[in-house]
């Protein structure tokens, strides 16, 4: 079945550590796209990346990485800089002039 | 600051009433709107796009768009309890780039009540 597929559904970090989420796609779309969700927030842009082997800080990039390798995959790391990362992390892609879909979230907390 | 406004709610309805969800935006050189449905828990997912002033129609849901007042709306006929979601309303937009990004709303929670 053609898809976005996140994992873990559910990720604990502990303080000072870097956690990988990861977002892969068979839909061939070369967009693809992370947002963060809190409570009260609306959906907020932490990297989008339009093409392999390219990619762009959104509104809140600081404490955050990605990196874009292959066409199906665009992990997230965030990184022990980022000092409140408890939140809904969605994935999102879409192809040529078409809206974007979401793959199911990871929730991370923090232990 | 490029904002999408939604009225937060909550907006109860009836069983079987229309309900009404508007969603207004800033940037006039948008091209692109959005309706996205999400469930407590859950991702978005797309219910409704739409490109041009008038009314878009798929089943019970039917978008309608404003440019010269800046504003969209979604209507969802004969409600069912299974609507009982929070509704995002997305613009695409310009950013300083001369990229497109989409700029969320909050979100406006429906409640169907049986």
């Amino acid at each position: 079945d053609g898809g976005i597929t996140q994992s873990p559904k559910y990720l604990f970090r502990k303080e000072g550590q870097n956690v990988t989420l990861s977002c892969e796609q068979n839909l061939n779309h070369d967009a693809m796209y992370w947002y963060r969700q809190d409570p009260g927030q609306g959906l907020r842009l932490i990297y989008y990346s339009q093409i392999v082997n390219d990619f762009q800080k959104g509104d809140i990039a600081e404490g955050y990485s990605v990196s874009r390798e292959k066409k199906e995959s665009f992990p997230l790391t965030v990184t022990s800089a980022q000092k409140n990362p408890t939140a809904f992390y969605l994935c999102a892609s879409r192809g040529a002039r078409q809206p974007q879909h979401f793959g199911d979230g990871t929730r991370l907390s923090i232990l | 600051q490029k904002e999408v406004e939604q009225n937060s709610g909550p907006l109860s309805v009836p069983e079987g009433a229309i309900a009404s969800l508007n969603c207004t935006y800033s940037d006039r050189g948008s091209q692109s709107f959005f309706w996205y449905r999400q469930y407590s828990g859950k991702s978005p997912e797309l219910i409704m796009s739409i490109y041009s002033n008038g009314d878009k129609e798929d089943g019970r849901f039917t978008a309608q768009l404003n440019k010269a007042s800046q504003y969209v709306s979604l209507l969802i006929r004969d409600s069912q309890p299974s609507d009982s979601a929070t509704y995002l309303c997305a613009v695409n937009v310009l950013n300083a780039g001369n990229n497109r990004k989409l700029i969320w709303g909050l979100g406006t929670s429906l409640a169907v009540n049986p």
